[in-house]
């Protein structure tokens, strides 16, 4: 069974930095790109970014808002993916989720809350 | 960027009746389409993509179609347990892949 789970949100202040993980099982992680997306609550699904698999390059793109302040990166040996956010702003806050695959996303993580607040 | 307009924004329906949503592009996105339903508390999760395949353990009773800049999304008989947010997803023209901003399916 596909598992995707997240950790690492919480609260944090402006300006700071956080990295959330997502631990993947029930697959081989490293034959996949990892996406993650974010959902303020109650609003709609935002793109943030996807990294490739290590046979595409492994290298990451990102969305124009994030883009700078955020870094994807992976560790197949722990099948984990990773979201580094710097420079935090308070309009980060949201439920970060990650996904398997690039384009469209067939298996979801439960997402993890991140709350930017001084 | 692509926008992606749903339509309508929430829609009511009827067990047992055929619900039919609507996503618009500002400009062709091909048959690069994904459809994903969110339940509140809950992750997305993956319907259809490109334009009309049903990914995974999806019921027959969902079905898409479109291509270019309309596309549709049809639930052939409303079950109590497809009361939910859906979204659709471009993924032709990136960055960014962009969503619409979601039909919530009621029951009536």
């Amino acid at each position: 069974e596909v598992q995707l789970v997240e950790s690492g949100g919480g609260l944090v202040k402006p300006g700071r930095s956080l990295r959330l993980s997502c631990t993947a099982s029930g697959f081989t992680f490293g034959d996949y790109a990892m996406s993650w997306f974010r959902q303020v609550p109650g609003k709609g699904l935002k793109w943030v970014g996807f990294i490739r698999s290590k046979p595409y390059g492994g290298t990451a793109e990102y969305a124009a808002s994030v883009q700078g302040r955020v870094t994807i990166s992976r560790d197949d040996s722990k099948s984990i993916a990773y979201l580094q956010m710097d420079s935090l702003k308070i309009e980060d806050t949201a439920v970060y989720y990650c996904a398997r695959r690039e384009l469209y996303s067939d298996y979801w993580g439960q997402g993890t809350l991140v709350t930017v607040s001084s | 960027e692509i926008v992606m307009t749903q339509s309508p924004a929430t829609l009511s329906v009827s067990l047992g009746e055929r619900a039919t949503l609507s996503c618009r592009a500002s400009q062709s996105v091909s048959s690069s389409l994904a459809w994903y339903q969110q339940k509140p508390g809950q992750a997305p999760r993956l319907l259809i993509y490109d334009t009309s395949t049903r990914a995974t353990g999806i019921p027959a009773r969902f079905s898409g179609s479109g291509s270019g800049t309309e596309f549709t999304l049809a639930i052939s008989s409303l079950q109590s347990e497809d009361s939910a947010v859906y979204y659709c997803q471009q993924y032709n023209n990136w960055p960014p892949w962009t969503f619409g901003q979601g039909t919530k399916v009621e029951i009536k």
